[in-house]
């Protein structure tokens, strides 16, 4: 059974703080790492897909980072804003489908 | 516009009953997928369809019965529900990229149904 983890499974910062967190996964076989950004009562939204070890993704205050050699990402995000509350999933290709983690949530208190 | 979309977005129904969720998506993609949020919030596949043929079958019930009409449509029946069926399903779609990789997936709202 395929699986990937994340940690921690929640976070609480203050506004202003940077964060990040990890995905774990297996390094064999490796296609590709998506990231999504859960709101509560929304559907996941893309943030990241991620191919090349050694890659490293950007989209304003949130980057990510890939080593596939040991089967793990980073997700960063720097100076945290309430607005960046939500789950953070990552998922892992596998043939033709997504296997996702659980997710870590952040809460950003103002 | 919603690029995915699900209807209902609440379903409460009995024990017993056949119902169906509907997902439409707009954005020209050529493969969808449907998911079921487990009790423990994982998001986890149960389908896919590729150009409305099936290419991804979990380990699901008979009692689920995926149906594409067409590329843009992937509904979900559900025969005989049983209470373990209330969860959140949540449809998606992506495009397959030169080279046969798929692209990002696009999420519907989800479609919350409560079995009584």
């Amino acid at each position: 059974i395929l699986n990937v983890e994340q940690s921690p499974q929640s976070l609480h910062v203050q506004e202003g703080d940077s964060t990040n967190f990890t995905c774990s996964f297996p390094s064999s076989n490796f296609y590709a790492l998506h990231w999504y950004r859960w709101e509560t009562a929304k559907s996941p939204e893309a943030l990241f897909v991620m191919t090349l070890n050694g890659d490293e993704k950007k989209k304003g205050r949130i980057s990510a980072t890939l080593n596939t050699k040991e089967g793990y990402s980073y997700l960063y995000i720097k100076g945290s804003q309430p607005e960046d509350s939500a789950t953070y999933l990552c998922a892992f290709k596998d043939g033709n489908k997504l296997v996702f983690g659980a997710g870590t949530i952040l809460r950003v208190k103002s | 516009d919603t690029a995915v979309s699900q209807t209902p977005k609440y379903l409460v129904t009995q024990m017993g009953n056949d119902k169906s969720i509907k997902c439409e998506q707009n954005l020209g993609h050529d493969t969808m997928y449907w998911y079921k949020q487990d009790s423990k919030k994982f998001l986890k596949i149960m389908f896919s369809y590729n150009n409305k043929e099936l290419i991804i079958n979990e380990t699901v019930p008979n009692r689920f019965s995926p149906k594409s009409p067409d590329k843009a449509h992937l509904n979900l029946h559900i025969n005989s529900l049983e209470l373990g069926d209330s969860a959140v399903y949540f449809c998606a779609s992506s495009q397959v990229l030169a080279g046969g990789t798929t692209d990002t997936q696009y999420f519907g709202p989800g479609t919350r149904l409560t079995v009584l």
